[in-house]
């Protein structure tokens, strides 16, 4: 079926340590994989994205995983900065019969201790 | 840089009045999306939109619901008769090929409020 769900609904992280954001999914078709970030108040954002025929892949201070095998990914973020605090959601796509759509899971709150 | 404008911020209705949200994808998108996100909860689709048609609708987008493009630049989302539980944000989105393909750009939301 179609779901995203993530582990932890809120991260605390101290400032300029790293923070581990995770993610399970369950539609073994899925082949395309975002993390957004989204601040108080505004749109997703988009951070980084990876298909389905990686494993890995580095952005600014942001580094994705992805294990099919247990359906499972995660957004790493280097050196956390204040800037960093958001709600953060995992998405995956989903191909319907004539076109597509992302699912968003349910967000986990990242917030930045001083 | 490039973004997605949604208008207005937020509008306030009364239950059983049509609204019309608008947005303004960016201009060398070809696909379109409407989302919302009922308060504390996670985006939810609503519909996609290309070639002038609906590609995708989800459960939530009933008859009510409707999506037009109606010249070169605006993408509104009407909901005819308004109910409680449609309070909630609504964003909508553009990319330049299918959202399973690359990034997608999301405006910054109208925030609806029937009473």
């Amino acid at each position: 079926g179609e779901s995203v769900g993530l582990h932890l609904p809120t991260l605390s992280v101290q400032e300029g340590d790293n923070s581990i954001i995770n993610c399970a999914y369950s539609n073994s078709a899925s082949d395309y994989f975002i993390w957004y970030k989204q601040e108080s108040g505004k749109g997703p954002q988009f951070i980084i994205d990876i298909r389905s025929n990686m494993d890995k892949r580095q952005g600014q201070r942001v580094t994705v995983l992805l294990n099919k095998t247990v359906k499972h990914l995660s957004l790493q973020i280097a050196a956390t900065q204040p800037g960093d605090s958001a709600v953060y959601f995992c998405a995956f796509s989903y191909r319907g019969s004539s076109a597509s759509k992302i699912i968003f899971g349910s967000g986990t709150r990242l917030s930045i201790r001083p | 840089e490039p973004e997605v404008t949604q208008t207005p911020s937020h509008q306030v209705t009364q239950m059983g009045q049509e609204v019309i949200l608008r947005c303004v994808p960016i201009s060398n998108h070809l696909y379109f999306y409407w989302y919302r996100q009922i308060l504390g909860q996670k985006v939810e689709f609503l519909v996609s939109f290309y070639n002038n048609e609906i590609s995708e609708k989800s459960e939530i987008f009933d008859d009510q619901f409707s999506v037009e493009r109606p010249d070169g630049s605006n993408f509104t989302l009407k909901i005819r008769s308004t109910k409680l539980e449609d309070s909630a944000m609504y964003f909508c989105a553009s990319s330049v090929r299918q959202i399973t393909n690359t990034e997608a750009f999301f405006g910054q939301g109208t925030r609806l409020t029937v009473v």
